[in-house]
C-alpha cells in the first residue's frame, strides 16, 4: 500500500539548517520526491531521489534516504524567510505520486 | 503561456449550482490528474488521465465528474456539492514513460461551498 507520513509543523530560526522527515511504505517506489508549496501556489518540485541513492545534494538542500527503514529527510541548509513553506514528500507507484499531508517549515528571525 | 493553468483562481457555489473547473497544460504531457488538497490531510488523488483515458477514480462521489477531452485539458464538474468539499483543487500534469515522472501542478482553485 502507499502511505506517506510526515511531521505536520517546524520552526527553525533563520541561518540554521532546517530538517524535514518523511516516511513511506512502499518498498517498490524508484522516485521519491520533495515538493514545495508557497502560499497561494501549487506544488513545485525541489527535487527527487533514486531510490539506488542514499543521498542527493543539491546547493542548499540535502536529500538523504534510508531505503531500509524506509525513511527520507530534506536538510536546507542556512534557512532564509523564504523557505517558509509547506514541504511534501512523495512516493512514486503505478503512473502517480502518494503524497504526506506536508510540513510547514516557519522562519523566524 | 507554458506550464499548468487552472481557472477559475477562487470560486464560491451553492450546494445547489453547477460549475466546472478546468486546467490546461502546455507541456506536452500525456498524463493529467486532480488531487484535493484539505489542511493537515495527505493529497487525495481524485481522478488520472492517462493518455486521455480515465485510469483511476478513487471513489470519488458522483458529485465530482471528470472530463478530458484532449490530452491538453482536464476539467471538473460540480454539481449538488456539500460543504465539506471546500477545499483547494490542484490539477498536475507528467510525462509517465520512463520511471520519473515529477508532476508539475497548476496554482490551484479554491472552492468554497455555502
Amino acid at each position: 500500500g502507499e502511505d506517506v507520513e510526515q511531521s505536520l509543523f517546524l520552526s527553525v530560526r533563520e541561518g540554521d539548517s532546517s530538517v524535514i522527515n518523511c516516511t513511506y511504505t512502499d518498498s517498490s517506489s524508484t522516485y521519491l520526491y520533495w515538493y514545495k508549496q508557497e502560499p497561494g501556489a501549487g506544488l513545485q518540485l525541489l527535487t527527487y531521489i533514486f531510490s539506488n541513492m542514499d543521498m542527493k545534494q543539491d546547493q542548499r538542500l540535502t536529500v538523504l534516504l534510508n531505503k531500509k527503514d524506509k525513511h527520507l529527510s530534506l536538510r536546507i541548509a542556512d534557512t532564509q524567510t523564504g523557505d517558509s513553506a509547506i514541504y511534501f514528500c512523495a512516493e512514486n507507484g503505478d503512473y502517480k505520486l502518494s503524497f504526506g499531508a506536508g510540513t510547514t517549515v516557519t522562519v523566524r528571525a | 503561456e507554458t506550464g499548468v493553468t487552472q481557472t477559475p483562481r477562487h470560486l464560491v457555489m451553492g450546494m445547489t449550482n453547477k460549475k466546472s473547473l478546468k486546467c490546461e497544460q502546455h507541456l506536452g504531457h500525456n498524463a493529467m490528474y486532480w488531487y484535493k488538497q484539505s489542511a493537515k490531510k495527505p493529497l487525495e488523488l481524485m481522478f488520472v488521465y492517462s493518455l486521455e483515458e480515465r485510469v483511476e477514480n478513487n471513489s470519488v462521489p458522483s458529485r465530482f465528474s471528470p472530463e478530458c477531452p484532449n490530452s491538453s485539458h482536464l476539467f471538473l464538474h460540480l454539481h449538488t456539492l456539500q460543504p465539506e468539499d471546500s477545499a483547494l483543487y490542484l490539477c498536475a500534469s507528467s510525462q509517465v514513460e520512463g520511471s520519473h515522472y515529477g508532476y508539475t501542478f497548476g496554482s490551484g482553485t479554491r472552492l468554497t461551498v455555502v
